[in-house]
């Protein structure tokens, strides 16, 4: 089955630097990377997604890039903010009846 | 349109009763997902439902732990005889067709055993 490792477990950046996470992923029929953001005591919410015919996507402060070669995947986060302070997790999916798989999460803290 | 509404948001039990959680996805979504996650450790998948089948159920125990999606209804994740390891949170996630890649999830349901 996919497995994805993800790093770093934490991050520590001052307000307005960038944070960059990393995650590989295993099986090559996966064609779905998205990442969530998880706020203390609630849920995950998808922050952005790219699918595998895709190699970079933006929106706004965050980008996430793709290496379908190397099999690994990148959050970038930009022009930090203490409101993006969460723990964030990377995951992949292959198509069809397929379950998503997540990497353990990365815990940032933005620091004002 | 409502979220993905879970409850008991936190329930509490003694080692060997049965658990029940609940989970109802949004509106027109026919598949759910139910993860656990540990202190310090990530989304682990636990159970892949479709309205009355089970697609994927290779991340649950064999034993103690079901998991049912009734055509009518919510989503059940049903724990018997827990132990103190069974202490976790509890996500569902739907999502509104099998190939549909984003996940929505709820606010989780978090169970302690005493």
């Amino acid at each position: 089955g996919e497995n994805v490792e993800q790093h770093p477990s934490t991050l520590s950046v001052q307000e307005g630097d960038s944070a960059v996470i990393k995650c590989t992923y295993s099986d090559s029929a996966s064609n779905y990377f998205p990442w969530y953001k998880q706020e203390l005591g609630k849920g995950p919410q998808l922050i952005i997604d790219i699918r595998s015919n895709v190699g970079e996507k933006k929106d706004q402060r965050i980008a996430v890039t793709l290496n379908k070669t190397a099999k690994h995947f990148s959050l970038h986060i930009t022009e930090t903010q203490p409101e993006d302070s969460a723990v964030y997790f990377c995951a992949a999916k292959a198509g069809g009846y397929q379950k998503v798989t997540f990497g353990i999460g990365t815990k940032l803290q933005v620091i004002p | 349109n409502a979220g993905v509404m879970q409850n008991p948001r936190h329930l509490v039990r003694r080692r060997g009763q049965e658990a029940r959680l609940r989970c109802s996805p949004m509106k027109g979504h026919s598949h759910v997902y139910w993860y656990r996650q540990l202190p310090e450790e990530g989304l682990k998948f636990m159970v892949y439902l479709q309205k009355e089948n089970i697609i994927d159920e290779s991340g649950m125990p064999k034993e103690r732990f079901s998991a049912e999606f009734p055509k009518e209804g919510p989503s059940i994740l049903r724990i018997q005889q827990v132990v103190r390891g069974d202490s976790a949170a509890y996500f569902c996630a739907s999502s509104p067709s099998e190939g549909a890649g984003e996940l929505f999830f709820g606010e989780g349901s978090r169970l302690t055993v005493l």
